[in-house]
């Protein structure tokens, strides 16, 4: 099984608005990611997991706080959001972020998240 | 640097056509390469994957070739159908970071009967 999930599949929400993304998966995958996918454009990662530590953090904006709960569970807490923020948030594990390992990605079905 | 270049859409095919999207790559010693695909509202899937040089990654028809000489990892199927419209991303993973992709820009990919 090689099954990501997210949910929600779709989140609407305001400016002072807080939420929260969630990303689970039963791989025994001790990497996890979070990607950011603007309309026709590829994947940018956000943040990178690794045993549950946070090891990559792509300079993104304080309004976007990961959090890594357990080795199968990885959320994105959403706070003041911006309308540019609306995007497809991806999640995705591997079996490990070694560098050089060139470990599958597998990536959920997304959070499409627009901000009014 | 870490760059994947690719071939440039939209591309549009009649069912059964041969199909080519080209990839080539600028990386720091050998990475793993890949192509992944998106249908329309949902996220990436594995299609292929090759980890070292004259590796061929198949899946479902299609085929590419890890090839080091001219750092190109072109994706093929020779006879497409219509459920293969979708977004085709080639991508490298990191050899120095921590197992990062590097994506290029996406082939939109419309076959028509």
């Amino acid at each position: 099984d090689t099954e990501v999930t997210q949910t929600p599949k779709h989140l609407v929400m305001g400016m002072t608005n807080k939420k929260s993304l969630k990303c689970e998966q039963h791989m025994g995958h001790r990497a996890m990611y979070w990607y950011k996918q603007k309309a026709k454009k590829p994947p940018e990662l956000m943040f990178v997991y690794s045993y549950e530590k946070l090891s990559i953090n792509e300079s993104v904006p304080s309004r976007f706080s990961p959090e890594c709960p357990n080795s199968s569970l990885l959320n994105l807490h959403l706070h003041a959001l911006q309308p540019e923020d609306s995007a497809l948030y991806l999640c995705a594990s591997s079996l490990s972020s070694r560098p050089g390992s060139g470990d599958t990605q597998y990536f959920g079905p997304g959070t499409r998240l627009t901000v009014l | 640097g870490n760059s994947v270049t690719q071939m440039e859409g939209p591309v549009t095919l009649s069912e059964e056509a041969f199909l080519t999207i080209n990839c080539t790559y600028t990386a720091t010693g050998y990475p793993s390469l890949f192509w992944y695909v998106q249908y329309p509202g949902e996220g990436l899937q594995l299609l292929l994957k090759a980890t070292k040089a004259d590796d061929k990654g198949s899946n479902k028809g299609f085929e590419a070739t890890y090839r080091k000489e001219t750092t190109s990892f072109h994706l093929e199927k020779g006879s497409v159908q219509v459920s293969d419209s979708a977004v085709y991303f080639c991508a490298l993973s990191d050899q120095t970071g921590a197992n990062n992709l590097f994506f290029g820009t996406g082939t939109r990919l419309t076959v028509i009967p």
